[in-house]
């Protein structure tokens, strides 16, 4: 069965540059949410959207942009990079379809080493 | 105070053992209960997805969810050395488009 798709699955970065992280939903999935997982920490919530509108924001800083497009895949923008954002960023999808819950089906994640 | 609290471990036990994982929490709001299995440095993989209260079984595992204590278990029988991992908790308060909150979760390691 298909899954999530994350690319690049490995990023780095030195500070105060940009980042672009793209995350592909399973198939007929219209709901993406991106995490953030610091070393030893739990998945933190970042922000999600269905139907490629924003649908909830959590602990993202202004610095991070996100967006859904028609064809459901997300991109995660990251500027002004700090060490701090150095984490696995990972991004799942859900279907809000009839008679779906919500189970939130996660990617691979993409590691973001920031130096 | 932490929404959801787990124990991090690391627990470790024999193969074949029966394994119990737990998570409590603060919100009575959460209506919705997963766990995850997380191997290093891959993406979390849903195991279990229950509604409210009650038990879920899904071969080797169980789920059990008593929303009155605020707390919910997940039963591993016969342990293997390939469910060695890491075990998430996480809830919801709703269905649709709600963000799920992680517990931090629990290192296991099943030793051959």
């Amino acid at each position: 069965a298909a899954g999530v798709i994350q690319s690049p699955r490995h990023l780095i970065k030195e500070k105060r540059e940009t980042a672009t992280l793209k995350c592909y939903p399973i198939p007929r999935h219209d709901t993406v949410y991106w995490y953030q997982q610091g070393p030893g920490q739990d998945p933190q919530f970042l922000i999600s959207f269905y139907e490629k509108m924003q649908s909830d924001k959590g602990s993202i800083p202004d610095r991070f942009s996100a967006q859904q497009f028609s064809d459901y895949h997300s991109e995660l923008n990251m500027s002004s990079l700090e060490l701090g954002d150095s984490a696995l960023y990972f991004c799942a999808s859900s279907s809000q379809g009839q008679g779906q819950g919500n189970e939130q089906f996660f990617g691979p994640g993409t590691r973001l080493t920031v130096l | 105070q932490k929404e959801v609290e787990q124990d991090p471990g690391p627990l470790s036990v024999p193969e074949g053992a029966i394994v119990s994982l737990n998570c409590t929490y603060s919100n009575s709001a959460f209506q919705y209960f997963m766990w995850y299995r997380q191997y290093s440095r891959k993406g979390p993989e849903l195991l279990m997805y229950t509604y409210s209260s009650g038990n879920k079984e899904d071969g080797r595992f169980t789920a059990q969810v008593d929303k009155s204590s605020k707390y919910i278990s997940l039963f591993i029988r016969d342990s293997q050395p390939s469910d060695s991992a890491t075990y998430l908790c996480a809830m919801s308060v709703s269905s649709g488009t709600y963000k799920y909150i992680f517990g931090t979760g629990t290192r296991l390691k099943v030793l051959a």
